[in-house]
């Protein structure tokens, strides 16, 4: 069975630092898939950026990028150059290669950017 | 392109009484998902839809709770008898069809309290 968990509940940080958020997950499947998700304080949930088990190369976007450590089963995701906007809540997911699992998601990691 | 359309946004309700909430997934998405989010954590799957049948329920309280996607677009998720542990936001989310890499696009959320 999957599982993916956060054990860090929320992260302060002043503004334009980097900051990483750990998330490990559990799966029997040799394929997968990792994403982490944002939730604003509105409610509103977005894709930010996704990790491929199969590619080596760390994933990219914009000011977000991932820390893919396999055989530790870990997927950080690190913000750089961080913005109050970028307060809320951050999911990490896994969904199983299997084409019958739908993406399981952690507690999730509330940040908060200070000025 | 408009996105995951969910109503009624909020919901309050005694115990004991039923509540049916809708969703309308991002046209062409195939795959539909209800998860439940009790407050402050993260997404806990309840059903998920291909098109209009059934791929996972395991998670969905049966005795109470019940989902359909009868034309495979919009669908319904139902609960008769609610109780105070049903309160929670309860997202719908969609995406399109497989692979397993596809993010969900979510919808706004309804907010239910069960008092």
């Amino acid at each position: 069975a999957q599982k993916v968990t956060q054990t860090q509940t929320s992260i302060s940080v002043m503004e334009k630092t980097t900051v990483t958020m750990d998330c490990v997950y559990e799966t029997q499947d040799s394929s997968y898939f990792l994403f982490w998700y944002k939730q604003t304080a509105s409610g509103e949930i977005v894709f930010l950026i996704r990790q491929d088990s199969y590619k080596k190369e760390n994933a990219t976007v914009g000011h977000y990028s991932l820390n893919f450590q396999k055989p530790k089963s870990s997927i950080g995701l690190i913000i750089t150059a961080t913005q109050i906007e970028d307060s809320a809540v951050y999911f990490c997911a896994m969904r199983e290669g299997n084409n019958n699992n739908a993406p399981r998601f952690g507690a999730g990691t509330k940040l908060s950017v200070k000025p | 392109e408009a996105g995951v359309t969910q109503s009624p946004r909020y919901a309050v309700l005694q115990e004991g009484q039923a509540v049916s909430f809708w969703c309308d997934p991002i046209s062409g998405h195939d795959t539909l998902y209800w998860y439940q989010q009790p407050r402050d954590q993260g997404p806990q799957l309840l059903v998920y839809f291909r098109d209009e049948a059934v791929i996972d329920n395991s998670q969905l309280p049966s005795d109470r709770f019940s989902a359909v996607r009868p034309k495979g677009t919009n669908s319904t998720l139902k609960i008769q008898s609610a109780k105070q542990g049903d309160t929670a936001t309860y997202l719908c989310a969609s995406s399109p069809p497989w692979g397993g890499q596809n993010t969900l696009y979510f919808g706004a959320g309804t907010r239910l309290s069960v008092l």
